[in-house]
């Protein structure tokens, strides 16, 4: 079945670093959805890509779609404390299922 | 609109009990899904529904049962407990599976002793 694989699992940045997570998928997808969950929150949509090679931005965050649909991945520049949280990706599975990335956990300090 | 609502917010079980996690959606949708979230394994779909009185399994659908008997609901039902179903479920509704924004209710924590 398909896999949807996150690196990397977790990154610790110092507050103002900039800070990237990838998602790439076995298959290729029609489109993908990236997450934002804070510590003990739940999963919250930030924002969805479909076209080949799409990119949009969200103030710091920078989103991208790869030309092959296959890969994504999420930039965030100048981190904040406000950034800390596990990001997932999620892209349309066989059938009707919506796949989830492993998540990279982001952790911030001062 | 209260939209995702998930009841309880923790649950202690010991193993072989039985309970139902409650799951309800003010917002007309029609796809809504069950994950359990483990340290390091993301959120794995257990069982999912298009629409009132159709369910199918997920990923990890074993120990746990469905229904959809009205759009609004979607409880999730641990047939015998086992620890290894310790985990945070959340529920999520969406318009479509993957062509819309999931929406997820607050997770209910659930600890099998």
């Amino acid at each position: 079945g398909q896999q949807v694989m996150q690196i990397p699992q977790y990154q610790h940045v110092q507050e103002g670093e900039d800070f990237t997570t990838y998602c790439n998928s076995s298959t290729t997808l029609s489109n993908i959805q990236w997450y934002k969950q804070r510590p003990g929150g739940h999963p919250v949509f930030l924002i969805q890509l479909v076209k080949s090679g799409e990119v949009k931005k969200q103030k710091r965050l920078t989103f991208q779609f790869g030309e092959a649909k296959k890969n994504s991945s999420l930039h965030i520049t100048a981190t904040q404390t406000t950034d800390v949280g596990t990001y997932f990706c999620a892209g349309p599975g066989g059938g009707n299922k919506l796949t989830f990335g492993t998540g990279t956990q982001l952790k911030v300090e001062l | 609109n209260a939209g995702v609502t998930q009841t309880p917010k923790f649950q202690v079980l010991k193993t072989g009990q039985s309970m139902t996690l409650q799951c309800a959606q003010d917002m007309n949708h029609e796809y809504m899904s069950w994950y359990r979230q483990d340290p390091g394994m993301g959120l794995r779909l257990i069982h999912y529904s298009v629409g009132a009185g159709i369910t199918d399994q997920g990923e990890v659908p074993n120990g746990y049962n469905v229904s959809r008997s009205t759009t609004e609901d979607f409880p999730l039902r641990l047939l015998s407990a086992a620890p290894s179903q310790t985990s945070v479920y959340f529920c999520a509704s969406s318009l479509d599976r993957g062509l819309y924004e999931q929406y997820f209710g607050p997770g209910t924590r659930l600890t099998v002793t």
